[in-house]
């Protein structure tokens, strides 16, 4: 079954650095990819979810990218603040099925 | 306002006694879904739920059980707990997956099982 691979598990940049985690998966037919931000003690909240044809997604201080040639998602906080510090999840679905396969995790810091 | 409510949010249990986890949504989603998280293996699938009475074991079963008698409620049943099912648990659900649906989260329920 599909297997996803998420790294870095840690992650310390410094305020307005970047901030790069991506995740790699083995299933050539995962067609929907969905970014998690999971605060200290709190449920996943839905950052952005893309598809399959589109490779290059931009949200609020962010940037996903998705290379279906190497299957590698990636997402990018272009200029990181304290409140960015939290746990991010990848998750990967296919058409075929009703199961989200979940990266382990990073946690990432953020020191103003 | 989309919700799903898991109860209780903390738990300590007894090796051996008997655990419910209940979840609720109030979306009228036909898919439901139970994760544990543990440190370092993001969340592994437990079980699904594919509407009322209609449920499918996920990547990790073995010690749980499920129940899904309306579609807005999921419990998580756990007959006679281990040590090793301490971990936080969370319910999700989501839309018949036919589209690009989300999973919507509950906000976990931390089970302590001594």
């Amino acid at each position: 079954g599909e297997q996803v691979e998420q790294r870095p598990p840690h992650l310390s940049v410094r305020e307005g650095d970047s901030a790069v985690i991506t995740c790699t998966y083995t299933d050539p037919n995962s067609y929907y990819f969905f970014w998690y931000k999971q605060e200290p003690g709190a449920s996943l909240q839905l950052l952005m979810k893309v598809f399959s044809s589109t490779e290059i997604n931009e949200g609020q201080g962010f940037t996903v990218l998705l290379n279906k040639k190497d299957k590698r998602l990636s997402l990018n906080l272009t200029a990181a603040h304290p409140g960015d510090s939290a746990a991010y999840f990848c998750a990967v679905r296919n058409t075929g099925n009703y199961k989200y396969v979940f990266g382990a995790g990073t946690r990432l810091k953020v020191i103003a | 306002d989309m919700k799903v409510t898991q109860m209780p949010r903390y738990l300590i249990k007894r090796m051996g006694e008997n655990v419910l986890l209940e979840c609720g949504q109030d979306m009228s989603h036909e898919t439901m879904y139970w994760y544990r998280q543990d440190p370092g293996l993001g969340l592994q699938l437990i079980y699904i739920s594919y509407d009322v009475d209609s449920n499918s074991e996920g990547d990790i079963p073995k010690g749980y059980r499920v129940s899904r008698k309306k579609r807005e409620h999921f419990s998580l049943i756990l007959d006679s707990a281990k040590t090793n099912q301490t971990s936080v648990y969370f319910c999700a659900s989501s839309l018949s997956p036919g589209l690009q649906n989300t999973l919507y989260f509950g906000a976990g329920t931390r089970l302590s099982v001594l």
